[in-house]
């Protein structure tokens, strides 16, 4: 009954370092997003992509990347993780049905 | 912008309890609106929604009316059980086209729900 897996769901990693956090769906879904989470200010949306190769930034994109080279998986890329992205990493698949990833909590050091 | 606001958490009610939730939003035009519920430790699940001015949503004794004299959508259940304790999310998607899915979310109401 799998819908949305991320890659993990805790992630510890340094200052500097480049990240990865992958999201794959199993629904054929076009539209994924990435969203963060974190007390007191909800979720917020960092990136999406409606179709294979394509993203939009969303919300809160600064120091984030996204790639999307096949349809069910949609990549979010940090590229020089900095302590304020430490926070809870959601991914979501809609199509005429919501889901949501677990989540990935990513720690930065 | 679109915007989102929540009741003020945390919310710690006894079992059988009545629960409200408040939630008041801003948009441009004429958005959807959902509720989602997250369980400790897991993903967000849509809770129910509600598509247009008037329509109420619910789900396993949950209730939202779309309100849209007042711009609210406030979130009710008759008697809670122990097992709704949860952190719960209010949000709205702009209506049409491919901006479907893109959530504006308020900043969340946890509920404790005590035996």
């Amino acid at each position: 009954d799998v819908k949305v897996t991320q890659s993990s769901r805790y992630l510890v990693k340094r200052t500097g370092e480049k990240v990865f956090l992958e999201c794959v769906q199993d629904m054929d879904h076009e539209n994924m997003f990435w969203y963060r989470q974190d007390p007191g200010l909800g979720l917020r949306l960092i990136y999406f992509s409606y179709d294979v190769k394509m993203k939009e930034k969303g919300d809160i994109p600064e120091g984030y990347s996204v790639s999307r080279e096949k349809k069910e998986r949609f990549s979010l890329i940090l590229e020089s993780a900095s302590t304020n992205q430490t926070s809870m990493y959601l991914c979501a698949s809609i199509g005429n049905e919501q889901f949501f990833g677990p989540g990935t909590r990513l720690t930065v050091l | 912008g679109d915007s989102v606001t929540q009741m003020e958490g945390p919310v710690t009610l006894s079992e059988e309890a009545f629960l409200t939730i408040n939630c008041t939003y801003t948009a441009t035009g004429y958005p959807s609106l959902f509720w989602y519920v997250q369980y400790p430790g897991e993903g967000l699940q849509l809770l129910l929604k509600a598509t247009k001015a008037d329509d109420k949503g619910s789900n396993k004794g949950f209730e939202a009316t779309y309100r849209k004299e007042t711009t609210s959508f406030h979130l009710e259940k008759g008697s809670v059980q122990v097992s709704d304790s949860a952190v719960y999310f209010c949000a709205l998607s702009e209506a049409g086209g491919t901006s479907y899915g893109k959530l504006t979310f308020g900043q969340g109401t946890i509920l404790t729900v005590h035996p």
